[in-house]
């Protein structure tokens, strides 16, 4: 049973670049958030992604947008790339529970470098 | 502003011993609280997760303790092994959904053999 999967593992970007990550969910997951870790702090809450459509939203600008297909697999784009996007971008799968969201399931991250 | 704090970046116990990790939140609309433990070019595994209708909660060899009124959070893991060595992450979410997770800045505990 194939856990979650993100690609690529490395990205190298300029600034000013736009960006496309990918991720695909646990089997039987239906749900994908996206998170991203600066180093040295815990991961913050980009998005999530339900039924192809962006359920929630933490803070973030609009810069950051994604997408799900109906396989459930998901991207995040970000554009106009910044210094500051340099981090660990994480995916999580999880199973939609009439609306509440069964524990997530974490993928290894996309390590960006903005330079 | 931090909702979620792991006031300890690190932590160094001896095999077979207690550790314990804690956290502490603010925002009381936080009702389920979940650890993750993360091992390096991995991403964060789950652990054990607790609702804040309980103050406790056990699965094997790690236990959470939730204190409401105190807004804080421990992870005891009984007995210490040197595979435990990792960063721990404690989280935490509102409405009981787990749909947006907000993590603390993680701890990272060392087990020495």
């Amino acid at each position: 049973d194939a856990g979650v999967t993100q690609s690529p593992t490395h990205l190298i970007k300029t600034r000013g670049q736009q960006v496309t990550l990918r991720c695909s969910p646990k089997s039987g997951h239906d749900t994908v958030s996206w998170y991203q870790q600066a180093l040295g702090q815990g991961p913050q809450f980009i998005f999530q992604y339900y039924e192809e459509e962006e359920r929630q939203r933490g803070n973030f600008p609009d810069r950051f947008s994604g997408h799900q297909f109906p396989n459930y697999s998901s991207e995040l784009n970000v554009n106009a790339l910044l210094l500051g996007d340099s981090a660990l971008y994480l995916c999580a799968s999880s199973w939609d529970l009439a609306g509440h969201t069964d524990t997530q399931y974490f993928g290894p991250g996309t390590r960006l470098t903005v330079l | 502003d931090q909702q979620v704090k792991q006031n300890s970046p690190s932590l160094s116990v001896q095999e077979g011993r207690i550790s314990i990790l804690n956290c502490d939140y603010t925002n009381s609309m936080f009702d389920y609280f979940l650890w993750y433990k993360k091992y390096p070019a991995e991403g964060p595994t789950f652990l054990i997760s607790i609702s804040s209708i309980k103050d406790k909660n056990e699965d094997g060899r790690f236990t959470v303790f939730l204190n409401k009124s105190a807004k804080h959070l421990s992870l005891h893991i009984v007995p210490s092994q040197p595979g435990d060595s990792a960063v721990y992450f404690c989280a935490a979410s509102r409405d009981n959904a787990g749909n947006m997770l907000t993590f603390g800045g993680g701890t990272r505990l060392m087990v020495k053999p």
